[in-house]
């Protein structure tokens, strides 16, 4: 199975900022990645697909980047809305396999 | 608009057997795969599996290969998941999320709203 490890686990940051939360795959996965944001009580919601290609509707202050094993997520001027947990996604190959899971706390 | 919706929450004994179900509305049934994540209380996600619409073809993880099944009934266009001996690591929000047969990304662009699973004796 692919392995997808995600730093950081948790993060702290204040409304404007930027930030980047990344996954390393344990083998090459090309750009079959994705990124979910996930607010409590709810399900996964997806933000960014192929590494980097944005999802309609999803605001531009998120972006993806990355292929072969290592990949980001980029959220620029962070917004009160945004404060969630982040998943990335690997769909290379089944079974498919998330990372860990980045907490994004205010400051 | 695409809308999932899955079964209400349930408790269940060690040992049984639970069946989830996922209707859905708002697209074209055949043109997207179904797939099972599950989210255990305060952890990450996990994939279970998934099923084509079309021919009901399977593919499970490794990790619940003889415990689970996953059918659709393309007449009332909703998908099923059933996972046998429940144990209580079983406990956990179950989602269906489908994927564009078509577009080769396998990303999950609409999700269910989750069903609560509860296993305790």
């Amino acid at each position: 199975d692919i392995q997808m490890t995600q730093s950081p686990s948790s993060l702290s940051a204040s409304v404007g900022d930027r930030v980047t939360i990344t996954c390393r795959a344990s083998q090459s996965i090309m750009n079959y990645v994705n990124w979910y944001q996930q607010i409590p009580g709810k399900a996964p919601n997806l933000l960014i697909y192929s590494a980097s290609k944005l999802q309609s509707g999803v605001p531009s202050r998120f972006s993806g980047s990355g292929s072969g094993t290592d990949f980001t997520l980029t959220i620029n001027s962070l917004r009160p809305e945004d404060f969630a947990t982040y998943f990335c996604q690997q769909s290379h190959s089944t079974p498919y396999t998330f990372g860990q899971g980045t907490k994004l706390a205010i400051k | 608009q695409v809308q999932l919706v899955q079964s209400g929450a349930e408790v269940k004994r060690p040992g049984a057997s639970v069946r989830v179900s996922c209707q859905t509305s708002g697209y074209t049934f055949t043109g997207y795969s179904m797939h099972w994540v599950r989210q255990a209380p305060g952890q990450g996600l996990e994939w279970m599996g998934s099923i084509i619409p079309n021919n009901g073809a399977t593919t499970y993880a490794q990790k619940f290969e003889g415990r689970v099944t996953m059918t659709r009934d393309k007449s009332i266009i909703t998908f099923y998941l059933e996972l046998n001996n429940l144990r209580s690591d079983d406990t956990a929000m179950y989602y269906c999320a489908r994927c564009d047969l078509y577009s080769g990304y396998g990303d999950f662009d609409f999700w269910g709203q989750g069903t609560e699973i509860t296993v305790s004796s």
